[in-house]
């Protein structure tokens, strides 16, 4: 059974950081490409960031690029989310995904249950 | 940026009712070399993850009921559920993983009328 178990959330004031992490069972880690999506409090979807299968190849959404890093450890099955200088504005729920293949344009198919980001003074 | 529009915003449907939703694209999500539309549907219920119902447009996922269907190709898509069912009530958003940055529509909210 596919489980995404995402952690790492909390509250946070605004400029400081945070890591997400994203652990993964039941699937071959290594060969499928992740994505980081985030939900605003009452608002919709928003794509973040994707890594490939591989871990070579990452990307990122313009409001978070520099400031946010993906990264994988298949050894440990975890993907994480480095956010650095974070702004009020990324107070979401972020979700970790799986996708159904190695390329990060690939569909995601499973989705893990959040962890809450609250960036407040 | 390829913005997702989706219609109508909100929708009540009687049970036993077919329910549409529309997704359009601002530029064609269709890939040639590959003959798919990267296009996927998705329901979310309150204090849940999103869930996949449709990937490349029109392939039911694993464990989706079959009222659940997809079509369209290019920049026009369309979900349907056939016979609308009081579990089915949720907010339902089209996605586009063909051009970076992926996007999403804004949402459809699905009640019962």
């Amino acid at each position: 059974e596919v489980q995404l178990l995402d952690s790492g959330g909390g509250l946070v004031q605004p400029g400081g950081s945070l890591r997400l992490s994203c652990a993964a069972s039941g699937f071959t880690f290594n060969n499928y490409a992740m994505n980081w999506v985030r939900q605003a409090p009452g608002k919709g979807l928003e794509w973040v960031s994707v890594i490939s299968g591989s871990g070579a190849t990452a990307y990122y959404a313009d409001s978070v690029k520099g400031r946010f890093t993906i990264s994988r450890d298949d050894s440990r099955n975890t993907l994480y989310l480095q956010m650095n200088s974070l702004r009020a504005e990324d107070t979401a729920v972020y979700y970790c995904a799986k996708t159904t293949g190695t390329s990060c344009y690939s569909p995601s198919d499973f989705w893990g249950q959040g962890t809450l980001v609250t960036v407040s003074s | 940026d390829i913005v997702m529009t989706q219609s109508p915003d909100s929708l009540a449907v009687s049970l036993g009712e077919r329910a549409t939703i529309n997704c359009k694209s601002s530029q064609s999500v269709f890939y040639s070399s590959d003959n798919k539309n990267y296009l996927g549907w998705y329901q979310q219920k309150p204090g849940q993850p999103p869930k996949l119902l449709i990937y490349w447009a029109s392939t039911r996922e694993s464990g989706v009921p079959d009222r659940f269907s997809g079509s369209g190709s290019g920049t026009d898509f369309t979900l349907t559920i056939s016979s609308l069912q009081a579990e089915d009530v949720a907010v339902y958003y089209c996605h586009q993983h063909f051009s970076l940055p992926f996007t999403f529509g804004q949402g459809t909210k699905l009640e019962i009328k």
